[in-house]
């Protein structure tokens, strides 16, 4: 299995730009979380969605940020507009459980995002 | 604020030595993983102790679970270099839906 798959690896933007991450998850999972990670703030979950559905999205920052799920196999995570605070590395993790903490999240490598 | 607090936030030992991180946290819980992330890197599972279990082991790796004080810890015995990573205990509040991670224990270990 290749695991979580993220892209890009690397994304330098200027401020006001409109950034999508993608995230593949592991096939036959259907849990989906995407972190944002920052020496400030540490690792914070921003969203996650169980069966293509957002469960909670609390940790969304504020309205410039938006994630989808259209199918079991793909998710965007986008920011419109980018601002030099969104700066940080973003994960995506996947699980087989709707019940998180019974079951590990794998993680993909991560994006790191720079905004100029 | 943070769910879990790790202690020491940086610990620099020598190869051989054991190595031991603590993880604090607020409300009740089912379960506690912890996890490692290598720099640059994303996190990886170590290992998962239930609310009811007091002690697990896996390979190197020992973990004590004590939810009368609301505390954890991991234990690496016989570092190696490669250990040299950070480290994150991550918890559900009881919730059993979504992990919150805490500020993590970074870890050098130096040959």
């Amino acid at each position: 299995d290749a695991g979580v798959i993220q892209s890009p690896r690397h994304e330098v933007t200027e401020m006001g730009q409109e950034v999508t991450l993608r995230c593949k998850p592991i096939s036959g999972h259907n849990s989906l979380f995407w972190y944002r990670q920052t020496m400030m703030r540490g690792l914070e979950l921003l969203i996650y969605f169980n069966n293509n559905v957002p469960i909670d999205d609390s940790g969304m920052p504020e309205d410039r940020f938006s994630a989808k799920m259209p199918n079991a196999s793909f998710s965007t995570l986008k920011i419109q507009p980018s601002e030099p605070r969104d700066s940080a590395v973003y994960f995506c993790a996947s699980s087989s459980y709707s019940r998180a903490l019974e079951d590990t999240q794998y993680f993909g490598p991560g994006t790191r995002l720079t905004v100029l | 604020s943070q769910q879990g607090e790790e202690d020491p936030q940086a610990l620099s030992i020598q190869e051989g030595e054991n190595a031991t991180m603590n993880c604090s946290y607020k409300t009740s819980i089912n379960n506690l993983q912890w996890y490692r992330q290598n720099s640059g890197r994303g996190l990886v599972h170590l290992i998962l102790i239930r609310s009811n279990e007091r002690e697990k082991h896996s390979g190197r790796l020992r973990v004590t679970l004590d939810t009368s004080k609301k505390s954890s810890s991991l234990l690496i015995t016989a570092s190696r270099a490669a250990d040299t990573a950070s480290y994150f205990c991550a918890t559900d509040r009881g919730s059993g839906d979504k992990l919150i991670f805490g500020t993590g224990t970074r870890l050098q270990v130096f040959p």
